[in-house]
């Protein structure tokens, strides 16, 4: 395996359920991202770890509660979900220097597709 | 104001064409600047950063930045149809995360 995989591609799931969505990078990188892309929207960013601390939490719902184990994996749980979520969500890692604000562009995931119904 | 703004477009252009795209950013203190490459269905793939005010080229593709004005742009030189995709600007404003524009729709016409 190599650059940023995700798991699963697709998901369909009711307001009630739980799932989880599952992020894995092979690059050592030191910071994973998780993003929703909406239609006609730009990228929303929802979490930030680096070096497996959560650094940035951007007034994201409780309904979704990220995990971060280790540096190369990244889980994002859903619980109790809206319609209004349904969204590509994207993991993405990078190599950013831990004394400055400096990063070195991202590496994507290929995403997940949410349908909530 | 948006942090990160772009024309949607699309973006017409015949190919062979210089395709050029715009992003304009609210934040003086933005160290870095990014390009992306999205097709449809697909996640974003980086095309090219920049840090410095000038002109950087790779192959195909020239990136621009003026700090002084906050802009930063993309061409697209001999533009193909494989070219066609939506290209999201996106800018580090200082923290880690990058915050990116709702993106350009390109369409190479052959």
């Amino acid at each position: 395996e190599t650059g940023v995989t995700q798991t699963p591609r697709h998901l369909v799931m009711g307001m009630t359920n739980k799932k989880s969505l599952k992020c894995e990078q092979h690059l050592g990188h030191n910071a994973m991202y998780w993003y929703k892309q909406s239609a006609k929207k730009p990228l929303e960013l929802m979490f930030v770890y680096n070096f497996k601390e959560q650094t940035e939490n951007n007034s994201v719902p409780s309904r979704f509660s990220p995990e971060c184990p280790n540096s190369s994996h990244l889980f994002l749980h859903l619980h109790t979900l809206q319609p209004e979520d349904s969204a590509l969500y994207l993991c993405a890692s990078s190599q950013s220097d831990p004394g400055t604000a400096y990063n070195y562009g991202y590496t994507f995931g290929s995403g997940t597709r949410l349908t909530v119904v | 104001q948006k942090e990160v703004e772009q024309n949607s477009g699309p973006l017409s252009v015949p190919e062979g064409a210089i395709a050029s795209l715009n992003c304009t950013y609210s934040d003086r203190g933005s160290q870095s600047f990014f390009w992306y490459r999205q097709y449809s269905g697909k996640s974003p793939e980086l095309i090219m950063f920049i840090y410095s005010n000038g002109d950087k080229e790779d192959g195909r593709f020239t990136a621009q930045l003026n700090k002084a004005s906050q802009y930063v742009s993309l061409l697209i030189r001999d533009s193909q149809p494989s070219d066609s995709a939506t290209y999201l600007c996106a800018v580090n404003t200082g923290r880690r995360a990058l915050t990116f524009g709702s993106g350009t729709r390109l369409q190479v016409q052959p």
